[in-house]
């Protein structure tokens, strides 16, 4: 079955850039969409379509994509903004979702 | 604003049977795909299953197909989701998320989860 791989964790001190990687062979031709998970709560989608991002969400909050990755960058991190972040496409039939294994961002 | 509200969790023994309920508001409920995602305590998301707008199409994980049933009432706005022969590895918060268009397989809303227990 398809998968996406992200590092399980991200290390940054407050102000710098985050950045948090996913691969996977469909990539090329699907979009990835990136969630924000915070201890206990429901996801929150920060990042749509590879880069586009949904209102109310952060400017320090971007994405890319490029070949078989995605990247989310989020650009002078705050102590807020540590999370579990899941990057999430589709196989190449479109019809079922395929969620990365996740990445902690550690913000201190 | 998009509301999303789970029911239906709680404890069931190996073997047995549940139904979760998600009622929708805010949105047109008719116009949208819809889907289930689940987490395992400590574990990461595992998407479980897609039904299209119109209830056409329904997809599902293969660790749940042939266990699990997505299915939707658009006179009620509400999604549902029947698991049979549940698992202890079926132990999970289960949302409700709605997807981005008709059936895009991506999702933009998501509910606040409702709690599953298979345990003896």
């Amino acid at each position: 079955s398809y998968e996406l791989t992200q590092p399980p964790s991200v290390s940054v001190s407050p102000g710098q850039t985050a950045r948090i990687t996913c691969s996977g062979d469909a990539l090329p031709k699907k979009y990835a969409y990136w969630y924000q998970q915070k201890s206990g709560q429901a996801p929150v989608l920060v990042i749509y379509e590879d880069s586009k991002r949904p209102s109310g969400i952060p400017e320090r909050f971007s994405g890319s994509s490029s070949g078989t990755m995605a990247t989310l960058t989020i650009s002078g991190a705050q102590v807020e903004d540590e999370a579990d972040y899941y990057c999430y496409s589709t196989d190449s039939s479109g019809n079922h979702g395929v969620f990365g294994g996740g990445t902690k961002l550690t913000v201190l | 604003q998009v509301q999303l509200v789970e029911s239906g969790g709680g404890v069931v023994q190996p073997g047995g049977s549940l139904r979760l309920s998600c009622a929708a508001s805010g949105f047109t409920f008719s116009s949208y795909g819809m889907h289930w995602v689940r987490q395992a305590p400590g574990k990461g998301l595992e998407w479980v299953a897609f039904i299209r707008y119109d209830g056409s199409n329904k997809y599902y994980a293969d660790s749940v197909k042939g266990r699990f049933t997505i299915s939707r009432d658009n006179s009620k706005n509400t999604l549902y989701l029947q698991m049979n022969s549940l698992r202890a590895e079926d132990t999970a918060v289960y949302y409700c998320a709605k997807d981005v268009e008709m059936a895009t397989t991506f999702i933009d809303y998501w509910g606040q989860g409702t709690l599953v227990t298979v345990s003896s």
